[in-house]
C-alpha cells in the first residue's frame, strides 16, 4: 500500500501565478479531502469529495481556489491567481467511508505539498 | 470557531516521563475521538482512537482516557521516548458526518 501520494512536495511560485497540486488517494477509498495547515489556523478542511463528487466546498477560501476529481484515483487543487497568504502546507487525505461511522475507516493523509508564494 | 479545544500548545518532557495532552468538546453528538501524530515534513497519521462507550483505551505506551460527562478526553504517553517528539492532534466526529473537527495541536519534545 503506497498510501496517499501528493505532488509536488514543495512549490515556490510568484504572486499571480497559477498553482496546481495533485493527489492520488489510496486505491479503493471513496472519500477524498483537501486540507490546509498553517500555524495560525491549524488544519482546515477545504473540500470533500465522495465517489468523485464534490460534497462540501464550504471551506474553500475564495473563488481563486478550485478542486476537481475526474476519477477515483486522481484529484487536483488549483489556485489561480496565487497570493502570499496562500502559503501553507496542503494535505490530501482519503478514507473508505465518508458518511458513516469511521471508527474502522480512519483518515489517511499524504505527506503534503508545502506552497510558498512570494 | 474550534469545536475541539486542545491544551497545552507545547510541552517538554524528559525521556521516561509521562506526556499528557487534554482535549475538550461541546458537541454531545460526537462519537468518534481519534488522535493523530505528525512528524515534521509528514502528514498526520492515526495513532489511536476511542468511542464514548469506553472510558479508556491503551495501545502500547499510548492511552486515551475519556470522560463523557465532562466532555473531555486526553492522551497519555507513558515512558516517553525521543522518537515520540512530534505534534499531536486530537479530533472528533459525529456518526453520520464526514467532517473531523481537529484540535489546534500540541508539540511534544522529549529530551534525552
Amino acid at each position: 500500500d503506497a498510501g496517499v501520494i501528493q505532488s509536488p512536495r514543495h512549490e515556490v511560485t510568484e504572486m499571480g501565478q497559477e498553482v496546481t497540486l495533485r493527489c492520488k488517494p489510496i486505491s479503493g477509498h471513496n472519500s477524498l479531502f483537501w486540507y490546509r495547515q498553517t500555524m495560525m489556523r491549524g488544519l482546515e478542511l477545504l473540500i470533500y469529495f465522495n465517489n468523485n463528487v464534490p460534497i462540501d466546498d464550504s471551506g474553500m477560501p475564495e473563488d481563486r481556489f478550485s478542486a476537481k476529481m475526474p476519477n477515483a484515483s486522481f484529484s487536483t487543487l488549483k489556485i489561480q491567481p496565487s497570493e502570499p497568504r496562500d502559503s501553507a502546507v496542503y494535505f490530501c487525505a482519503s478514507s473508505l467511508q465518508g458518511h458513516t461511522s469511521s471508527y474502522n475507516s480512519p483518515l489517511h493523509f499524504g505527506n503534503g505539498t508545502r506552497l510558498t508564494v512570494t | 470557531q474550534q469545536q475541539v479545544k486542545q491544551s497545552p500548545q507545547s510541552l517538554i518532557v524528559q525521556k521516561g516521563g509521562i506526556s499528557i495532552i487534554n482535549c475538550a468538546y461541546e458537541n454531545t453528538a460526537f462519537d468518534y475521538f481519534p488522535w493523530y501524530q505528525q512528524f515534521p515534513g509528514k502528514g498526520p497519521a492515526l495513532l489511536i482512537a476511542i468511542r464514548p462507550d469506553v472510558s479508556e483505551k491503551k495501545e502500547g505506551r499510548f492511552t486515551i482516557s475519556f470522560n463523557k460527562s465532562a466532555k473531555q478526553f486526553s492522551l497519555h504517553i507513558m515512558d516517553s521516548q525521543p522518537g515520540d517528539s512530534a505534534t499531536y492532534f486530537c479530533a472528533a466526529k459525529e456518526t453520520n458526518d464526514y467532517k473531523l473537527s481537529f484540535g489546534a495541536g500540541t508539540t511534544v519534545t522529549v529530551r534525552a
